[in-house]
Order: structure tokens, then C-alpha cells, then sequence
């Protein structure tokens, strides 16, 4: 089981608010991401960071905002939730995996933040 | 633009039986290809991860082909069980990005009825 941590895992605000996904990882992991999903859909890359005071914008535009100024911790904020906002945010971090002659990227996802907005 | 499609989107089958998901990518230059086991309301969890001089890999009663110069995958389950039941995911990492970036599918959701 990986050691990562999401929180809230059901949010569930009214238009307007702010709001902040927590997401920590105590595998001293330096790569970590944001995903978004909505049901029956594929993950799209919202947020990633190679390390502290690193932060880029994934494939999928998002009015969110993240910050990492903790190896641990990656938090994904929104200034004022609306309802297109509303769907599964999954928080990942990774290592880089030796195997054989190559080596790969193996990504460790939490157990996600289901958000609603009313 | 880099793609990864599976069929079929959904399947139900009963407890004991086995069943086969397929993958068919066009992510270019490949590196590895992953399924994953996504829960309801939960994180995906990998179950296998194959590069391209690999063919096959199991891991106990999930067993993953690769056929890199078609470009296809499958999942096979044995023996299925109800805890089976979850959405599996086809995920493809190309050779050109450092930040290893996934491309995923959208998933076959799996019902095991008993």
C-alpha cells in the first residue's frame, strides 16, 4: 500500500468558496501530480512537480492552483469552486524504478477527493 | 496525437469465469504499457508494467500481453472473483518526456456477479 494522503475524501461546498485538496506523501518522493477524473472517464493531468518550488500546468487546462514548498506535501487549491468543478481529484507522487537495462516511473496515486459543488 | 483506447467499455461476468480486456495504443516513442485496478471512489493500484522487450507478465491470476509492433495489450483474469470487480485501466508512458507522463484510457468497468 503507498504512503499517500488525501484529504478531504468527500467535499461536498456550495459556488463561491474556496477550497484546498490536501495531498502529502511520506515516500520522499520528489515527482508528484494532480489528476482529475470524471466518472467513465480517462485521468487527465491537471498539475505536476519535479520538487519543492516546482510547479507546472498539466494537459488539461485548470483554474486550480497548486503549491510545493514541502517535499511531502502538494496541495491543490481553488479560489472559487463552481460546479463545472465538481468531480474525482487524484493525488500521485513517483520513483523512478530500476528494470533491467531501462527503468520506469512508477506512480503511486491516493485514494482520491471526490468533490461536489452545489 | 497519442491515444489509448479499450474495449469493451463495460463487462459482466460471472464468479469463476475468465475474461480478457483489450488495449490498443498509438503513443509514441513507447516505453512501458501499465494496467491498472481502479476501486470505486479509489486510487488506481498497479498491477503490471511491461516494456517493450517484454511479451507477457502475470501477477497471480492477472496475466498482460504485449504486442509492441501492433501496438496491443490485453488483461486476462482467471478465475474471477467478486473483488475483482473494478474499473481497469490501460495506461502507455512515451520515451520522450522526463516527467514519465502516463497517457490513460478510460477504462473497462468489470461486474463479477456471483
Amino acid at each position: 500500500e503507498a504512503d499517500i494522503y488525501q484529504t478531504p475524501r468527500y467535499l461536498v461546498i456550495g459556488t463561491g468558496k474556496k477550497i484546498t485538496l490536501e495531498c502529502s506523501q511520506t515516500m520522499g518522493h520528489d515527482k508528484m501530480y494532480w489528476y482529475q477524473q470524471d466518472p467513465g472517464m480517462e485521468l487527465h493531468l491537471i498539475h505536476y512537480s519535479y520538487g519543492v518550488n516546482s510547479t507546472e500546468k498539466g494537459d488539461l487546462s485548470s483554474e486550480s492552483t497548486v503549491s510545493r514548498i514541502r517535499t511531502e506535501h502538494f496541495p491543490l487549491t481553488l479560489e472559487s469552486a463552481r460546479p463545472s468543478h465538481t468531480s474525482q481529484y487524484l493525488c500521485a507522487s513517483s520513483e523512478n524504478i530500476p528494470s533491467g537495462r531501462f527503468s520506469y516511473n512508477e506512480q503511486f496515486f491516493g485514494p482520491g477527493t471526490r468533490l461536489t459543488v452545489l | 496525437k497519442n491515444q489509448v483506447e479499450q474495449s469493451p467499455q463495460s463487462l459482466i461476468i460471472l464468479e469463476g469465469k475468465n475474461c480478457t480486456l483489450q488495449c490498443n495504443y498509438t503513443v509514441s516513442p513507447f516505453s512501458n504499457l501499465r494496467w491498472y485496478k481502479q476501486d470505486t471512489g479509489r486510487g488506481p493500484v498497479s498491477l503490471t508494467i511491461m516494456t517493450f522487450s517484454e511479451n507477457t507478465k502475470s501477477n497471480g491470476r492477472y496475466t498482460a500481453t504485449l504486442d509492441a509492433d501492433t501496438k496491443q495489450s490485453s488483461l486476462h483474469i482467471t478465475a474471477s472473483q467478486l473483488s475483482d470487480s473494478a474499473s481497469y485501466i490501460c495506461v502507455v508512458t512515451d520515451r520522450g518526456s522526463t516527467l514519465g507522463r502516463l497517457y490513460f484510457g478510460r477504462g473497462t468497468q468489470l461486474t463479477v456477479w456471483p
